[in-house]
Parts: structure tokens; sequence; C-alpha cells
């Protein structure tokens, strides 16, 4: 069982271009979330999606934006990327709603120049 | 506002024990989670406690007092696999997790 697969492992992107960070699970979780990860902060919440079709802001959504086409995908997308969206990124998902353990993907990390 | 207190680094000796504390102030409750993160790797489940008291599981136990806004993990038998960082988060009233910054724990020989 793969759980939930994240790409690219590793990319190093030029101020001011876009990209997407893919996440695929293969758990049939409805909830699906976003966190950056940098050193001597906790992981911090992006963007999440309780189920398909529905998404909301984390506590640093800025810059960044999501969708949930479907029960499995959740691309996080950085329109213009800034060095300060230096980060690791973790995708998770859970169950549901409520209070459920969640699992995470291998991370993305990101260089911003 | 939101707050998660862990210590940053902690050193212990294999085959001790080592207690890694969590006190939080959160808007709600609905439980408090503990995962272990190996350097360059994803976080991963450790415990869950939502009432008060002792959750054990192998060599790992969690405690929680709500009254004292306070948890601790606790690891007996330390082995070197066990350096890691260790996460505490708070389920909060939107059932969001608010994480602290993780403790390192470094087992030495």
């Amino acid at each position: 069982t793969a759980g939930i697969t994240q790409a690219p492992t590793s990319q190093i992107l030029a101020a001011g271009r876009s990209m997407t960070l893919r996440c695929t699970q293969d758990m049939r979780h409805n909830a699906m979330y976003w966190y950056r990860q940098d050193l001597g902060l906790g992981l911090r919440l992006i963007h999440y999606s309780n189920t398909a079709g529905t998404t909301g802001k984390g506590e640093v959504p800025d810059g960044y934006s999501v969708s949930r086409a479907n029960t499995d995908d959740f691309p996080l997308t950085l329109a213009s990327a800034v060095p300060s969206q230096t980060s690791v990124y973790f995708c998770a998902s859970s169950e549901g709603e409520g209070v459920s353990e969640q699992f995470f993907g291998p991370g993305t990390r990101l260089t911003v120049l | 506002g939101q707050n998660i207190d862990q210590p940053t680094e902690m050193t212990a000796t294999e085959g001790a024990i080592v207690q890694i504390n969590c006190t939080y102030q959160t808007s709600g409750f609905n439980g408090l989670f503990w995962y272990q993160q190996h350097a360059g790797e994803a976080p991963t489940f450790l415990s869950y406690n939502v009432l008060d008291g002792l959750e054990e599981k192998g060599r790992f136990s969690s405690f929680l007092s709500r009254s004292k806004g306070y948890s601790y993990l606790l690891l007996k038998e330390l082995q070197m696999k066990d350096s890691a960082s260790y996460l505490c988060a708070v389920s909060d009233s939107n059932y969001q997790l608010i994480w602290g910054a993780g403790t390192k724990l470094i087992i030495k020989p």
C-alpha cells in the first residue's frame, strides 16, 4: 500500500515562477492537509480539505492555492514563488473531520532562489 | 493565542528512560497527539490522549492532564533508533492540529 505520495521530492525554483506540488493518497481518506515545516517552528497548516470539492484556509495560506477535484488528489500551487516559501512541504490525510490520526507523505523540499 | 511549548533538545543514554514534556494553551481541546519524526522523514503517529491519565504502548507511554494543560511522552529502554524529533500536537475547537516545534532527542551509547 503506497499510502500518500508526493512529487517532486525536491525542487529548486526561481522567484516569480509558479509550481504545483502534487499529493495523492490511496487510503480513501476524506480529509487532506498541506503543511510547511521550517527549522525551529512547528508544522504550520497552509490549506485543508475536509472532503472532495471543499477546501479551507489554514494558518498560513497567503501565496498558496489548492483544489480537491476528487478524493485522492490534493495539489498545492504556488502562483508566484518568493524566497520565504523555501521550506519542506508535507501533505497529510485522515479519515475525516473530527479527531483522527493524520498520515503524512514523504515531503517535498522546495528552495526558492 | 494558541501555543504549544516543548523543550528544543534533550539528551539521554541508551537503555535509560526519558520524559519529554509538552504544555499547551489552545482555543478548545479535542485531544493531544504525539508524533515521531526521524531526520529527513515524515512524522509518524505515536499516541493520542483525550482523557486524563496514562496511555501505555510498549516502550512508549503518554500522559495527559487537561486541567494543567500538560502532557508528557515517556520513552523506556532507550535504543539508538529512538534518536528523532518528537512532536506534540493539540486538536483545537475546529479539530485543526496545532503543533509544537518538536523536541530533538539525542541518544548516546
